[in-house]
């Protein structure tokens, strides 16, 4: 079973709507949280990075983390066709390796 | 403009051969990273660095190889020994602080075998 688990998708959406990415978590060793936004051919950007347990909010973008669950959410309001892309969620320890372990990405399509 | 610059953008392999991917980096940052994105399965660590001269396994460290001779620069040579190499490889790099800075990444470059 891998560490991180995050749904491939594709999930296609309709211009405005409110889009919901989630990933699972298995190691409760994980502190850190990020989620990164990766357009075709290109590398990941970084779009939200959380500590611990809560939300966080960046215009368009909140991230939810909920460590008790072992779950995480990125939640995008008013959805464009520029945010089409594969998202990727990302954690990683307090000490030790700082490497990030990485869901496997999901692909959103947002239709005009 | 502050960045992370790989090189080639593509790549290909004949077999046997070694081959060298550049990752270069403007943003003083201490730790530099190696990944490999293959359809369906994320990212993976290849090998990463938290201090010039000094650099550790990732997950999946077989058939590759590192060096770290200036902060700025953190090449990885595929070598003859990676049997499956077509994939998307990705630098990245973070500061080494308190907590765990997040990472920032390079567009890639893509190998493929001839």
């Amino acid at each position: 079973q891998k560490e991180v688990e995050q749904d491939p998708g594709p999930l296609s959406v309709p211009e405005g709507a409110i889009v919901s990415l989630n990933c699972t978590y298995s190691n409760s060793a994980f502190q850190y949280f990020m989620w990164y936004r990766q357009y075709s051919r290109k590398g990941p950007e970084l779009l939200m990075y959380t500590y611990s347990s809560g939300n966080k909010e960046d215009g368009r973008f909140t991230a939810q983390v909920d460590k008790s669950s072992k779950y995480i959410s990125l939640f995008i309001r008013d959805s464009q066709p520029s945010d089409s892309a594969t998202y990727l969620c990302a954690m990683s320890k307090d000490t030790g390796r700082r490497a990030l372990t990485f869901g496997s990405g999901t692909r959103l399509q947002v239709q005009p | 403009d502050g960045g992370i610059t790989q090189s080639p953008k593509y790549l290909f392999r004949k077999e046997g051969q070694n081959v060298t991917l550049s990752c270069e980096q403007n943003l003083n940052h201490d730790a530099m990273y190696w990944y490999r994105q293959d359809p369906g399965q994320g990212l993976r660590l290849i090998y990463y660095s938290q201090i010039v001269n000094d650099f550790q396994k990732g997950d999946i460290a077989e058939g590759y190889s590192v060096s770290r001779e200036k902060k700025e620069s953190f090449p990885l040579t595929v070598t003859s020994a990676q049997k499956n190499p077509t994939a998307f490889y990705l630098c990245a790099s973070s500061i080494l602080g308190a907590g765990n800075q997040p990472q920032h990444f390079g567009d890639g470059t893509r190998l493929s075998i001839l």
